[in-house]
């Protein structure tokens, strides 16, 4: 069975421009995440979807920090316009429901300069 | 609110020693989660375990185990005869209704097993 599969891997910027990450979560799994991790830090959630409607996503910059999951299967996190202090790694991941195990793709690291 | 803390930064070990990484927790819910992962230096996060609150009962897979404690409100983890394989950041994470249903991560604590 496929993993979550997260693209580009890797994503060099300049400030001011946008930029956006794209995620396919696991067949079948209703809830997908977005998360940021920035270096020596655990994850924080950005965003958790319930199908196609995003239930918790106090923790998104909306001034500048946009998501959508169409048709509650793939998901695209964008920024617009990029600030040096976004230079992370966003993680998402998916699950069967909330609170069962979330699998993780292997990230987008943006470096923004 | 929910919180995790995973107090080790790091530790060092030899391979065949073994090492436990501490997780203590707070949750104002009576129901909630408990998760551990493991994060290599490739970066995706590898899913380790779950467990329920109202489950105590402690669980051993192969050189891992982990120590469920209510009372303390902890949930270690313990590698046996470490091996250079091992050699990652560990997260501890917390589930729940009282932080939204969302995992609440740990700082996490790397782990650099010497051959």
């Amino acid at each position: 069975e496929a993993g979550v599969v997260q693209s580009p891997r890797y994503k060099i910027i300049e400030k001011k421009q946008p930029v956006a990450f794209w995620c396919n979560p696991i067949s079948g799994h209703n809830t997908l995440y977005w998360y940021l991790q920035n270096l020596g830090q655990g994850p924080e959630l950005l965003i958790r979807y319930e199908n196609e409607e995003a239930v918790d996503d106090s923790q998104l910059p909306k001034d500048r920090f946009s998501a959508e999951r169409l048709k509650g299967v793939d998901s695209t996190l964008k920024i617009q316009p990029a600030e040096l202090g976004d230079s992370a790694v966003y993680l998402c991941a998916s699950s069967l429901r909330m609170n069962t195990e979330a699998f993780f793709g292997q990230g987008t690291r943006l470096t923004v300069v | 609110a929910q919180k995790v803390t995973q107090a080790q930064t790091e530790i060092s070990v030899v391979e065949k020693e073994d090492v436990t990484l501490d997780c203590v927790y707070e949750t104002r819910d009576t129901t909630y989660y408990l998760f551990w992962y493991k994060q290599p230096p490739s970066g995706e996060l590898v899913f380790l375990i779950r467990r329920n609150s109202f489950d105590e009962q402690n669980e051993i897979s192969g050189r891992y185990s982990w120590n469920f404690q209510k009372s303390t409100s902890s949930f270690n983890f313990t590698i046996t005869a470490s091996q250079v394989v091992d050699s990652a950041v560990y997260f501890c994470a917390l589930g729940g209704q009282a932080a939204g249903n969302k995992l609440t991560f740990g700082g996490g604590t790397r782990v650099l097993v010497k051959p």
